[in-house]
């Protein structure tokens, strides 16, 4: 079993749609949570950190459950520029800042 | 400021040919890391450094060297290349700390014949 895991997708919506990402970690240990996005070809680039109390930003709303090992990423009125893959990352610690990554959700957003 | 660097962008070797990548960063950073990201996977670590001077194995480390000379720049060496090395090559950089993430370079496409 991986250790992040994520429905890898793809996930096709139309413009103004709400999607919701799921991601789930096997580590009780993990310390940071994040969501990044990547551009096909590109780098991974942060999108968002994610804390137990949830957070926002614009259209994007990210959840911790640690009782359940569960992050979410929910977007709200998609845009076409929302199309990329999300990854789900998490912060294992360790004395060097290790990170895991999911392998990540696609999202293909139409008009 | 031009954050994370890498060089070359593309290469293509033959089997058994070697070849250094260079990553360089400007942001003052302490740890530095090279992953590589292969269709359908999450990024693996291939090493990873702590500070100048510096290195340790991540989870993919055979087949691949690095060197930490100066705290700015983290050199990625293949000695002898093989196909299975195919990959997209990132790497990384960031503060100390649990909650600090990892700021990712453009990445490095390389393909072995």
């Amino acid at each position: 079993r991986k250790e992040v895991e994520q429905d890898p997708g793809p996930f096709n919506v139309p413009e103004g749609a709400t999607v919701a990402f799921n991601c789930t970690y096997s580590n009780s240990a993990s310390q940071s949570f994040f969501w990044y996005r990547q551009d096909c070809r590109k780098e991974p680039k942060l999108l968002m950190s994610v804390y137990s109390s949830g957070n926002e930003d614009g259209r994007f709303t990210a959840q911790l459950n640690r009782a359940s090992q569960y992050i979410s990423l929910l977007i709200r009125d998609s845009k076409l520029s929302d199309s990329a893959t999300y990854l789900c990352v998490v912060n294992r610690g360790g004395g060097y800042n290790k990170l895991i990554f999911g392998a990540g959700t696609r999202l293909a957003v139409h008009p | 400021n031009a954050g994370v660097t890498q060089t070359p962008k593309f290469r293509v070797l033959k089997t058994g040919q070697s070849m250094t990548l260079l990553c360089a960063q400007d942001m003052n950073h302490e740890y530095m890391y090279w992953y590589r990201q292969d269709p359908g996977m999450g990024l693996r670590l291939i090493h990873y450094s702590v500070g100048e001077g510096t290195t340790a194995k991540g989870e993919v480390p055979d087949g691949y060297n690095v060197s930490r000379l100066k705290k700015q720049n983290f050199l990625l060496g293949l000695e002898s290349a093989a196909p299975s090395q195919t990959s997209v090559y990132f790497c990384a950089s960031s503060y100390p700390g649990s909650t600090d993430t990892q700021y990712f370079g453009p990445g490095t496409r390389l393909t072995v014949l």
